[in-house]
């Protein structure tokens, strides 16, 4: 069971750079979900897809953009990197329905210099 | 606006004795709580989850947590820690109606031998 996959794993990017941070799920769940974790401050919500075709900001959507390509797939773009993006980067997604168990993937690693 | 708190960054324990692990929340109504546990260089995987009914939930690998109105906690608890227990905790808030998730900052966790 592949459960959330994504890619890649580390990245690293200069000031002003974009980049594309994939996020596939093979679990057919509806809702898709991006978060940044940082030392000291838990994880935030980015972005997250409710079910395919929407889309609603979190906590910290500035500096973001996302896309639900199909109920898989759920890419967080960085149109131009900065060093507060500088963190590790996680995708889950859940079934369907308030409260039930999100299923994370392993993270990215992003560092902007 | 909702929040989660947990008060003790790092705790350390030896093994076999107990653990607690503090959460406190702040919202209008009776949120949905959950407890997360990420093993290092990991995603988030769930503990337990409160929604409704006993304030006593159960979760997996022996661990508990009780939720108390009166205090807005939702404390997790191990009779007896093992080795393998050693990972960072996240406490965390779903408001009802809503999906996403808000997360405490993280409690880690060291267990000496």
């Amino acid at each position: 069971n592949a459960g959330v996959t994504q890619t890649p794993k580390f990245q690293v990017l200069k000031t002003g750079q974009s980049m594309t941070l994939q996020c596939a799920q093979d679990m057919n769940h509806n809702s898709m979900y991006w978060y940044r974790q940082d030392p000291g401050m838990g994880l935030r919500l980015i972005y997250y897809s409710a079910s395919e075709g929407t889309t609603d900001k979190g906590e910290v959507p500035n500096g973001y953009n996302v896309s639900r390509l199909n109920k898989r797939e759920f890419s967080l773009r960085l149109e131009s990197a900065a060093p507060s993006q500088t963190s590790v980067y996680f995708c889950a997604s859940s079934p369907t329905g308030v409260g039930e168990k999100l299923f994370f993937g392993s993270g990215t690693q992003l560092s902007v210099l | 606006a909702q929040s989660v708190t947990q008060p003790d960054i790092h705790i350390t324990v030896s093994e076999g004795a107990s653990l607690e692990l503090r959460c406190n929340y702040s919202y209008g109504a009776t949120p949905y709580l959950f407890w997360y546990v990420q093993s290092p260089g990991q995603g988030l995987q769930l503990l337990l989850k409160y929604f409704s009914g006993d304030t006593l939930v159960q979760g997996i690998k022996g661990f508990e947590a009780e939720f108390k109105r009166s205090q807005s906690s939702f404390n997790l608890r191990k009779p007896s820690v093992h080795w393998s227990d050693a990972a960072e905790y996240f406490c965390a808030l779903m408001r009802g109606g809503r999906r996403a998730l808000t997360f405490g900052s993280g409690t880690r966790l060291q267990v000496q031998p």
